[in-house]
């Protein structure tokens, strides 16, 4: 069974600070997703990390993927109000897409 | 840009009563999905569907649910008898293997589900 988990799951932080979302993942999968989903709102689709070392970055928003250690991290830089959201991770196991319990964030003015 | 889309936005029930969700998936896509997500919950996976037929399912999805796609563009969720604890955000998702980034998943707007 495909287990994801996310930490921390509530993430409180200040406009302009940097912090870290972990994402731990249970296959060899090397495809890991990470979403994030305003409230009331869909998933949209953020990153897409194929392969081990894979590092993709957009706006402030950077993820990394570690298939050795079975681990994702999605690093915020110089947090914005407009970043508060729910990020997903998620692994894939063919073609079911498993999700993490979900990281919600909140950034302080 | 092609996005999915879902009707409707919002579906209200009674309790034993047969649902069906509506999805368009974006027009070249051959995988088709159905998730939910109970209010404050992550979101599970329910039915993966490819090439007219079922590729996995979740425990979530028993023999009160099912997935067709009827024509060319629609793909439909139905609950047989719906139960209280089916009431949670539904949503529809599709990829192509071939585009972009590899099983990329479009997620659809959603319906949420209120059963009464």
């Amino acid at each position: 069974e495909l287990k994801v988990e996310q930490n921390p799951l509530f993430l409180s932080m200040q406009e302009g600070k940097n912090y870290t979302i972990y994402c731990n993942y249970s296959t060899t999968s090397d495809r890991l997703y990470w979403y994030r989903q305003d409230p009331g709102k869909s998933l949209e689709s953020l990153f897409v990390l194929l392969s081990n070392g894979a590092v993709k970055q957009e706006g402030r928003l950077m993820a990394s993927l570690d298939t050795k250690a079975r681990l994702s991290t999605l690093h915020i830089t110089a947090a914005v109000h407009d970043l508060s959201a729910t990020y997903f991770c998620g692994e894939t196991s063919g073609s079911r897409l498993t999700f993490g319990e979900g990281t919600q964030l909140t950034v302080n003015p | 840009e092609p996005e999915v889309t879902q009707t409707p936005s919002h579906q209200v029930t009674q309790m034993g009563q047969e649902v069906i969700l509506r999805c368009v998936p974006i027009s070249n896509h051959l995988y088709f999905y159905w998730y939910r997500q109970i209010l404050g919950q992550k979101v599970e996976f329910l039915v993966s569907f490819y090439n007219n037929e079922i590729s996995e399912k979740s425990e979530i999805f028993d023999d009160q649910f099912s997935v067709e796609r009827p024509d060319g563009s629609n793909f439909t969720l139905k609950i047989r008898s719906t139960k209280l604890e089916d009431s949670a955000m539904y949503f529809c998702a599709s990829s192509h293997p071939g585009q972009g980034r590899a099983y990329e998943q479009y997620f659809g707007p959603g319906t949420r589900l209120t059963v009464t």
